[in-house]
């Protein structure tokens, strides 16, 4: 049973600062990675989406690496702001389609 | 191209009711999930439906649910005679399911269901 866990569950930065958020999973068999945003009251935002055969992907201030064989995923915000202040969840798919959330990390930017 | 619609947005049900949420995919996505999010925790598969097939129900819990995603019309996950503990935000994504790697889930707004 695919396991997907998500540290730290709560982070705290001042405005500016680089961060790492990271996803760890048990069964290294899987379709894809995704990133999520959600904001509080709110449904989710897909952020990066990276296949099993990818090794990172970029989208402005953020890059998502993927090692796989570890069952590994970091998150790198840069720059951060204010705005990024949300919860950010990563999901995995397995043949299946369905997709296995982390907890999720809640962020706070400080300015 | 509007998004995964659902409805309500909220919902409030007394103990013992019936709560029917609804959900609309992208268009052109014949693939729709649900997926619920209790209080403090994180999101949890619950069924996974194509138009009038369920393909994976594996996280639904076994009385007093159901879903169905008919030939016309949304998706329809219902819930009798709810209790508090069925409290939750219920979200619905939809794909179109190309069957590769690259194949995406895109979210709803969810239904907030608060039972009383």
């Amino acid at each position: 049973k695919q396991e997907v866990t998500q540290i730290p569950a709560a982070l705290s930065v001042p405005e500016g600062e680089n961060l790492v958020l990271n996803c760890s999973f048990t069964d290294s068999a899987i379709y894809n990675l995704q990133w999520f945003r959600q904001d509080p009251g709110k449904g989710l935002t897909s952020l990066l989406l990276i296949q099993s055969s990818q090794r990172e992907q970029t989208s402005g201030r953020l890059n998502a690496s993927l090692d796989k064989s570890s069952g590994r995923s970091t998150l790198y915000i840069a720059a951060s702001q204010p705005g990024d202040s949300a919860t950010y969840l990563c999901a995995v798919r397995k043949a299946g389609n369905m997709l296995t959330f982390g907890g999720g990390t809640r962020l706070m930017v400080k300015p | 191209n509007a998004g995964v619609m659902q409805n309500p947005r909220h919902l409030v049900r007394r103990r013992g009711q019936e709560a029917r949420l609804r959900c609309s995919p992208m268009k052109g996505h014949s693939h729709v999930y649900w997926y619920r999010q209790l209080p403090e925790e994180g999101l949890k598969f619950m069924v996974y439906l194509q138009k009038e097939n369920i393909i994976d129900e594996s996280g639904m819990p076994k009385e007093r649910f159901s879903a169905e995603f008919p030939k016309e019309g949304p998706s329809i996950l219902r819930i009798q005679q709810v209790v508090r503990g069925d409290s939750a935000a219920y979200f619905c994504a939809s794909s179109s399911f190309d069957g590769g790697f690259t194949d995406t889930q895109y979210f709803g707004p969810g239904t907030r269901l608060t039972v009383l």
